[in-house]
């Protein structure tokens, strides 16, 4: 599975976008990208993952570039409750095997 | 929606003691594994399991065994407790992968912060 760069921390103010930067210029065709999130001594939850298109569900959106190599996950309108740790992962998509979390990047979302 | 269940969300154990883990999905998932995560190493996979009664040894799986007698519970053992255990443990499950060929999506539970004194 290919590596991810993504920034160590980050702000928002509550009510605004949250984009959240991931780098992965060694996917490969097979690759999707995934994102989780984690809150502090929760388990991580699964936000959404991408091929090659845009995606979007209740919780965020999915912006992959067309050469693959980076994207962006946009919480519309960020709450302080999206305050937590995020996790960008690309993998095969039928891979059953481990995740591997980064380091990710920490969202604070500030009143 | 999917719900993964993990027996305890606090456990405090004494060195040397048996410990159980148990995990319970509720969407019918082939798969389930069994994480810990520790500050500065991110999760590490202890086992796996694709079919019931089958198991799969991770990264680091010494000091522990699992069992997975129904599809939808997997247990973690720690026959001897130590204190080198005291971790955040997850439970994850998911469906398809090579079992089905469909895209395998990792959903995780609560996590259990063991401490081993």
């Amino acid at each position: 599975d290919a590596k991810t760069t993504q920034p160590p921390s980050m702000d928002c103010a509550e009510g605004r976008a949250a984009n959240l930067p991931c780098n992965h210029s060694t996917i490969s065709g097979n690759e999707y990208v995934y994102w989780y999130r984690q809150i502090h001594s929760q388990g991580p939850q699964y936000i959404i993952h991408g091929l090659k298109n845009n995606e979007t569900n209740e919780m965020a959106s999915l912006i992959i570039t067309e050469d693959r190599k980076s994207s962006t996950l946009i919480l519309p309108h960020a709450t302080l409750r999206d305050t937590a740790v995020y996790y960008c992962i690309v993998r095969v998509y039928y891979n059953t095997d481990k995740l591997i979390f980064g380091t990710g990047t920490r969202l604070q979302v500030f009143p | 929606d999917v719900k993964v269940t993990q027996s305890s969300r606090y456990l405090v154990k004494r060195t040397g003691e048996k410990v159980f883990l148990e995990c319970v999905q509720d969407m019918d998932h082939e798969n389930m594994f069994w994480y810990r995560q520790d500050p500065g190493l991110g999760l590490r996979l202890i086992y796996f399991s694709y079919d019931v009664k089958m198991k799969e040894k991770g990264d680091i799986p010494e000091g522990y065994s699992v069992s997975r007698e129904k599809k939808e519970r997997f247990s973690l053992i720690l026959e001897s407790a130590s204190t080198n255990q005291t971790s955040m443990y997850l439970c994850a499950s998911s469906n398809g992968g090579l079992a089905g060929g469909e895209e395998e999506t990792q959903y995780f539970g609560p996590g259990t912060r063991l401490l081993v004194l």
